[in-house]
This record gives C-alpha cells, sequence and structure tokens, in this order.
C-alpha cells in the first residue's frame, strides 16, 4: 500500500531564502508524482508533474526532483516570497492505478516572512 | 485553459436538506474526481469517473450521490447529511496523455451541515 510522507510539516523562513521541502513515498512502483500548492480555504494548484522516468522538472523559481529508487522527490524553492505563503502537497499516482487515484502526503505549511 | 469550476463556492445546509454540488470542465478529460477535505488535512478521494462510468468508490456513504450526466459535467447530489460531513469537496479531473497524467482541482465548496 503506498504510503506518503512530507517533512517538515510547518516551515518559517525569511525571504529570499532557498528551500527544500521533503515528500517520501514506501512503493518505487509509481507512475508519477505531482506537486501542489494550496492557499487557505481554495483549491489546489498543480505546480510540477514527474513522470517516473523523469529525475527533475523546473518551472521558474520551482525545481521538483524524483529518485525512485529511495522512494524520495523534494520540492526546491529559490529566492522565497512572501507569496509563496501556502500549503504544499505532493502526490503520488501508482503504476497499477489505471484510475487516477492519487495518494498525498499530509503537506508541508510554509510561511516566508517579509 | 486549464479550469475546473465548482459551484456554489459555500453552502449551508440542514441535515433535512437536499442540495447538489456542481462541477465543470472543458479540457476534454475523460476522468473526474471527487475529493473531500477537511482542515489541515490532505483531499481524500470519494469517488472517479472514468469515461462517465463509475470507476470508483471510496466506501462513501449513501447520503453521497454521484452523478456524470456527460463528459464535462459532474455532479454531488446530498442528502440527510451530518455534521461532520461539513468539508472542502473539491472537484479534479484529468486525461492520460502517454506517461502523464495531471490531475488539474477546482476552486472548492465550503460545505456547512448544521
Amino acid at each position: 500500500k503506498q504510503e506518503v510522507t512530507q517533512i517538515p510539516a510547518a516551515l518559517s523562513v525569511p525571504e529570499g531564502e532557498n528551500l527544500v521541502l521533503n515528500c517520501s513515498f514506501t512503493d518505487s512502483a509509481i507512475y508519477n508524482l505531482q506537486w501542489f500548492r494550496q492557499d487557505p480555504g481554495k483549491g489546489l494548484t498543480s505546480l510540477l508533474l514527474i513522470q517516473s522516468s523523469q529525475r527533475e522538472q523546473t518551472s521558474g523559481r520551482l525545481n521538483a526532483s524524483l529518485d525512485k529508487s529511495s522512494g524520495r522527490s523534494t520540492l526546491y524553492i529559490a529566492a522565497s516570497q512572501p507569496g509563496d505563503s501556502a500549503t504544499y502537497l505532493c502526490a503520488g499516482l501508482g503504476i497499477y492505478n489505471q484510475g487516477g487515484k492519487l495518494i498525498f502526503g499530509q503537506g508541508t505549511e510554509l510561511s516566508v516572512k517579509p | 485553459d486549464t479550469e475546473v469550476t465548482q459551484t456554489p463556492k459555500h453552502l449551508v445546509m440542514g441535515m433535512t436538506n437536499k442540495k447538489s454540488l456542481k462541477c465543470e470542465q472543458h479540457m476534454g478529460h475523460r476522468a473526474m474526481y471527487w475529493y473531500k477535505q477537511k482542515a489541515k488535512k490532505p483531499p481524500e478521494l470519494m469517488f472517479v469517473y472514468s469515461y462517465e462510468k463509475l470507476s470508483i468508490n471510496e466506501s462513501v456513504p449513501s447520503r453521497f450521490s454521484p452523478e456524470c450526466p456527460n463528459s464535462s459535467l459532474l455532479n454531488l447530489h446530498l442528502h440527510a447529511l451530518q455534521p461532520e460531513d461539513s468539508a472542502l469537496y473539491l472537484c479534479a479531473s484529468s486525461q492520460r496523455q502517454g506517461a502523464e497524467e495531471t490531475q488539474y482541482f477546482g476552486p472548492g465548496t465550503r460545505l456547512l451541515v448544521l
């Protein structure tokens, strides 16, 4: 059974700092891994998707990596800004799950202080 | 256009009421999902529709009744809900293209059951 864990649960950093959010999963038979951002009371915004054959994806100041052998993914945020404050969720899609069932981690609540 | 829309944004209902949540997407996606999200928790999958047929029901109580009238619309009918059903209800859609399947989420409906 796939389990996804995110650490830390909460993170507070000063503006301008580079930071890394961690996601680990127990089943390496993963189809892809998706990173989301969620603002309080809002829906989820897809940030990056990494296919199982890929090692990383980049979008602007965001870089996500995937290491299937170790069961880990990281989301790197460069030069953080107060507008980056949100909860970040990673979710894995199992390789045998054609129904599209995402398994979510508990999320990391990020606060970037001006 | 990667937009999933949901109506209403907010809903307050009594335990004897019948109401419906609506979700719409025009991306041509053939998989649509309902998730329930409690405060400070990740989304929990409720239902998956694939090609307008119910493919996954995560043992959801019968007071929640999903419906997929066509490939663009997804409804969730609510009847005789309990206060503990108060939550953010999220709709999502996706389409597997080769090795990539990205789920796109709507903004959610905030439900309060009194």
